[in-house]
């Protein structure tokens, strides 16, 4: 059972080019998340999953795109990267809330680092 | 809508002192609260959570949170700090106003252990 995995572990790119972060779980999850961590800053959520074929923004979505088209894959896109794109990228899925006590828990991801330059 | 605060950005203490990381809350009905660690170029790793069950509440490694309602606090404490603690510690909320298991981040307290 590895968890969540994600690729790469660090990117540098150039500005205006793209990019897609990949996200994996094999705990059968429906929820998946992406967040984005600045240096100094806690976690915000920029696009969530709530099964395959569903997703929804979350506090930071502009620059960003995701497709759920099974539920053990959740890829992040980013189209034009720009210099406040810079960041660590995290991926982490549950349960849905509801279903006893474990479903509150989120697990993530090592992270992606990215630069833009 | 859900918040969290974290009180000090940065803690340093003696390995083998007790440990105190302060977490104040805001929440418009009864929270569920976490407290995530995240050691130096690796993912987030949940060390407790409280759900309305015990107000003390147990985690990995030592550590524990005390759940104060009076206080809107989720403190997380562990009576002897280990080298292996030092690491960042987020205390979070979760937020349920849109139906799916969002969490609130605080912005982290760096914890480090001094020998």
């Amino acid at each position: 059972n590895a968890g969540v995995t994600q690729t790469p572990k660090f990117r540098i790119l150039k500005i205006g080019q793209s990019m897609t972060l990949q996200c994996t779980q094999d705990m059968n999850h429906n929820y998946m998340y992406w967040y984005r961590q600045d240096p100094g800053m806690g976690l915000k959520l920029i696009y969530y999953s709530v099964g395959a074929g569903i997703t929804d923004k979350g506090e930071v979505p502009n620059g960003y795109n995701v497709s759920r088209s099974t539920t053990e894959d959740f890829p992040l896109r980013l189209e034009l990267a720009a210099p406040s794109q810079t960041s660590v990228y995290f991926c982490a899925s549950s349960y849905p809330y509801g279903g006893g006590d474990h479903t509150d828990t989120q697990y993530f991801g090592p992270g992606t680092r990215l630069t833009v330059l | 809508a859900q918040s969290v605060t974290q009180l000090d950005s940065h803690v340093s203490v003696s390995e083998g002192t007790p440990v105190l990381l302060r977490c104040n809350y805001s929440s418009s009905y009864s929270p569920s609260l976490f407290w995530y660690v995240q050691h130096p170029n690796k993912g987030l790793q949940l060390l407790l959570k409280y759900t309305s069950a015990a107000t003390l509440v147990k985690g990995i490694n030592g550590f524990e949170a005390e759940f104060k309602k009076s206080e809107t606090s989720f403190h997380l404490t562990k009576p002897s700090a280990h080298m292996s603690d030092a690491a960042e510690y987020f205390c979070v909320v979760r937020d349920s106003s849109g139906g799916y298991n969002k969490l609130i981040f605080g912005a982290g307290t760096r914890l480090a252990v001094h020998p």
